[in-house]
């Protein structure tokens, strides 16, 4: 299995700023993606993390809004720009060898006043 | 729209019975399914999947059916354990997604010693 860790694990941030979180793998993934966790409302992915290349987003989410780096396979960053109390959420970073075997980070616990 | 539902909100029972959770979805093209474990304060873990080819798949007391016609799904936990305790999603996905799941909301378990 793989290990995957973030940091922050939580922050209280001010409307306005930014945040980014880090996502560190121990080993070899072939895919990285970023997902959010909304109160009461189920993991959704935010986009698919590509290495040295720009991130592939699904619909709703943005490249200005939720930037996100991947300049190697075991690492790879997400910011949440221009922050709302919307913005509220857990944010996961998983990394897969297949389908079987998506592992997650401990999450991102972000709270914007 | 939601694709994958987990339409009961929480379940609790007794220590030694069994648990069933359940779990729908509307897109036909899924044709992998997978549940996922989360623990309060960390990421979700694998816990077992099946592919839309077979209908039963366990692992030791966990096991999951496929009813592809209803497209539903179920988790049985035999016999439950407190440790069991934790909010269980469901994850969903289609062929050349590239390991993209699409989750339901999740099922706060409890049981009771």
């Amino acid at each position: 299995s793989a290990v995957i860790s973030q940091k922050p694990s939580r922050d209280i941030c001010q409307r306005g700023t930014s945040l980014t979180i880090q996502c560190q793998v121990d080993s070899q993934v072939t895919m990285m993606f970023w997902y959010r966790q909304q109160p009461g409302q189920s993991l959704t992915l935010i986009a698919t993390a590509n290495q040295g290349s720009e991130a592939t987003y699904e619909s709703g989410f943005v490249i200005d809004k939720f930037p996100i780096s991947r300049p190697n396979l075991t690492f790879s960053t997400l910011t949440v720009s221009n922050m709302s109390p919307e913005d509220s959420s857990i944010y996961l970073c998983s990394g897969t060898r297949g389908i079987t075997e998506a592992f997650f980070g401990q999450g991102t616990r972000l709270t914007v006043v | 729209d939601q694709q994958v539902k987990q339409n009961s909100p929480s379940l609790s029972v007794q220590e030694g019975r069994i648990s069933i959770l359940n779990c729908d979805y509307t897109n036909s093209m899924f044709d992998y399914f997978l549940w996922y474990k989360k623990y309060p304060a960390e990421g979700p873990t694998f816990l077992i999947s099946i592919s839309s080819i077979k209908d039963k798949n366990e692992d030791g007391r966990f096991t999951v059916f496929l009813n592809k016609s209803a497209k539903h799904l179920s988790l049985h936990i035999v016999p439950s354990q407190p440790g069991d305790s934790a909010v269980y999603f469901c994850a969903a996905s289609a062929p050349g997604a590239n390991s993209k799941l699409t989750f339901g909301k999740g099922i706060t378990l409890s049981v009771r010693p």
